[in-house]
């Protein structure tokens, strides 16, 4: 069946601009998860929805970055006024449910370059 | 921020040898380790979840297993194979749900 699907694979934008990644997770998967991987940095947790509850957001760098997650679904994260310390891979990941013994099921992420 | 720790950074082994590598976490608000591998241009891909002290697992060459109380995951590959060749990382879930990952182990098998 279909994965975790992340959109555009590559993203290259002047500072200043704003950039919209998309995660469309596998179907029937209540939790999701947004993570950034920058240069020789291990995987960064951002920010995870779970069914209808309010997501968790503390791992949110900082008030440019928001997501959303529309219908229980898809997700989007918006990263406003984009610096070059943004420059990074983002993966999304979802899973069944979230309990312990659920694995995350990543995407192909989104390489982002900030110039 | 949680430290989860790996070592070694990085490891060449060759073909047919059997390898090793640490995952250290903290003991407190433990939930859950999970491992992960991820090969160069793919996504992770999930090889263990362990929630219990003194879990083992296993899926074909590789095993894992767990020590909550001293905060340590051990992961074991026997007769390692080119395609063994990957990062492999862990991940730690504390009880609030957020997940603390290592920054990985590379693994290079030689032919």
């Amino acid at each position: 069946g279909a994965g975790v699907s992340q959109s555009p694979s590559n993203k290259v934008t002047e500072k200043g601009k704003d950039v919209e990644l998309r995660c469309d997770p596998i179907s029937g998967h209540t939790a999701l998860y947004w993570y950034r991987q920058s240069l020789g940095q291990g995987l960064e947790f951002l920010i995870y929805f779970q069914g209808n509850s309010a997501p968790d957001k503390s791992g949110l760098p900082s008030d440019r970055f928001s997501a959303e997650r529309t219908g229980g679904s898809v997700s989007t994260l918006t990263i406003q006024r984009t610096q070059q310390e943004d420059s990074a891979v983002y993966l999304c990941a979802s899973s069944f449910y979230l309990t312990g013994d659920q694995p995350q099921h990543f995407g192909d992420g989104t390489r982002l370059s900030i110039l | 921020i949680l430290n989860v720790e790996q070592s070694p950074q990085s490891l060449h082994v060759q073909e047919g040898d059997s390898t090793n590598f640490t995952c250290s976490f903290p003991s407190s608000n433990f939930y859950a380790l999970h491992w992960y591998r991820w090969e160069t241009a793919k996504s992770p891909e999930a090889l263990f979840v362990m929630t219990l002290n003194g879990d083992e697992k296993k899926k074909g060459r590789i095993s894992a297993t767990l020590n909550t109380k001293e905060g340590y995951s051990y992961l074991y590959i026997k007769g390692s194979q080119p395609e063994d060749s990957a990062t492999y990382l862990c991940a730690f879930q504390n009880t609030g749900n957020q997940f603390y990952f290592g920054t990985g182990t590379s693994l290079t098998v030689i032919p």
